[in-house]
């Protein structure tokens, strides 16, 4: 039962350019919503969150917007940077659960 | 400030040995994770625990074991390896609060040939 996707395993930006992710998730349940980047042979580190009773939650480049009636997430970055390239995850979960699911990841490259 | 630390950080098995992944916090967090990022795939949850001696399945825990004796430590067990069992390992960490991330260690690169 795969409750997150993330649907683009990969895109490729121009750098300075906008670069958008996208999530979406089944489980009306969820309640925050975690961002993770992951550079190769590291551990994913946290990246920007949202709560549901936010529409959006802005820090520095990176915007996280969340439609809960459409149950879709997305991280936009502006201006997109090579130090971008990575993979992100996105994370929801409810505030007394336990378990943190992840999704199945976008590698995002930024092109010069 | 250690965060999460993993140990080793590379192994090589071969079928059927059996080794342990060490996984220690020093954040004093009550809920620990253990995740498995096979190549070009998501993070699948293999054992998660919210407590000392507690200690719950995840997606993926055929094959593996662990236990929690204390806070900061949380080691995984793999009894007989397989190839299946090759895959990057990620241990992490909350608090346990509502709208808490997760710290992960640096994680440990397995192959079983």
């Amino acid at each position: 039962d795969q409750q997150v996707k993330q649907n683009s395993p990969s895109l490729s930006v121009q750098e300075g350019r906008i670069s958008i992710l996208n999530c979406d998730y089944t489980n009306s349940m969820f309640d925050y919503f975690l961002w993770y980047k992951k550079y190769p042979a590291e551990g994913p580190t946290f990246l920007i969150s949202i709560s549901s009773i936010k529409d959006k939650n802005e820090d520095g480049r990176f915007t996280v917007f969340l439609n809960k009636s459409a149950k879709h997430l997305s991280l936009h970055i502006v201006p997109s940077q090579p130090g971008d390239s990575a993979v992100y995850f996105c994370a929801p979960y409810t505030g007394t659960a336990s378990k943190l699911t992840f999704g199945t990841g976008t590698r995002l490259q930024v092109t010069l | 400030n250690a965060g999460v630390t993993q140990t080793p950080k590379f192994r090589i098995l071969k079928i059927g040995q059996s080794m342990t992944l060490q996984c220690t916090q020093d954040m004093n967090h009550n809920y620990m994770y253990w995740y498995r990022q096979d190549p070009g795939m998501g993070l699948k949850l293999i054992y998660y625990s919210v407590g000392a001696g507690i200690t719950d399945k995840g997606e993926v825990p055929n094959g593996y074991n662990v236990s929690r004796s204390t806070t900061e430590d949380f080691p995984l067990r793999l009894e007989l390896a397989a190839p299946s069992q090759t895959s990057v390992y990620f241990c992490a960490s909350r608090a346990g609060g509502a709208n808490e991330k997760l710290f992960f260690g640096s994680g440990t690169q397995l192959s079983v040939l």
